[in-house]
């Protein structure tokens, strides 16, 4: 069945490193998309990969590896806005997109 | 004003009320999408509309009506909701749809409380 799993929820310290992971299984493969949703807000497009390998867009950067169905978002250098909900979402082989749950990132000074 | 735009912010009605939630977008976009989102759950697609046509309707009561007079403008008629329909509504729009790298732009909500 079509699933995505991605950690509820994860803290951090402002300045680390965080890595937030994301599995799926679904219906056929058409790129994976992060979102970043602040508390009360819309969620904003992040990066959307089609492509194995690492991208980098400044303090984020996107992985993806098709053949083992998973992905993660990287944050460098944490800053305090940084602390939202982080969504993955895939889409399928008909191009509907199948979400996660999200990740509430939390960061502590 | 520019993007998506969602009105009301925050909506509380009775179980026998009859509300519509308003939403605008400014990119000149083709697709329009409503969402379901409740707290720790995945979002939840309800509708979409390309070009004004109804492509999706993923098995949405139909206490939820869409109407989509336009391709700037989307509404969604609720009446007779449940308790259990309480949750933020989504909208989005996006350049095409059906297409991979279906970049959606979302408003901000509709925050829905059904006494």
């Amino acid at each position: 069945g079509q699933n995505i799993d991605q950690p509820t929820e994860m803290t951090a310290t402002e300045g680390a490193i965080v890595q937030i992971n994301c599995t799926y299984q679904t219906s056929g493969f058409n790129g994976l998309f992060w979102y970043q949703q602040h508390a009360g807000e819309a969620p904003t497009f992040l990066s959307y990969t089609v492509l194995d390998g690492l991208e980098e867009k400044g303090r984020f950067s996107s992985f993806l590896s098709r053949s083992k169905g998973y992905s993660y978002l990287l944050l460098k250098e944490l800053q305090m806005k940084d602390s939202a909900s982080y969504l993955c979402a895939v889409s399928e082989s008909n191009y509907q997109l199948i979400w996660g749950a999200g990740t509430k990132l939390i960061i502590k000074p | 004003e520019t993007g998506v735009t969602q009105t009301p912010r925050h909506l509380v009605m009775g179980m026998t009320n009859k509300k519509s939630l308003k939403c605008e977008q400014h990119l000149g976009h083709n697709a329009m999408y409503w969402y379901k989102q409740s707290a720790k759950k995945p979002l939840e697609l309800m509708f979409v509309y390309s070009l004004e046509e109804r492509v999706e309707n993923n098995s949405v009561p139909s206490r939820f009506s869409p109407e989509c007079p336009n391709s700037s403008h989307l509404f969604l008629h609720l009446h007779t909701l449940q308790p259990e329909d309480s949750a933020l509504y989504l909208c989005a729009s996006s350049q095409d749809y059906g297409t991979g790298a279906n970049v959606l732009t979302f408003g901000a909500g509709s925050r829905l409380t059904v006494l």
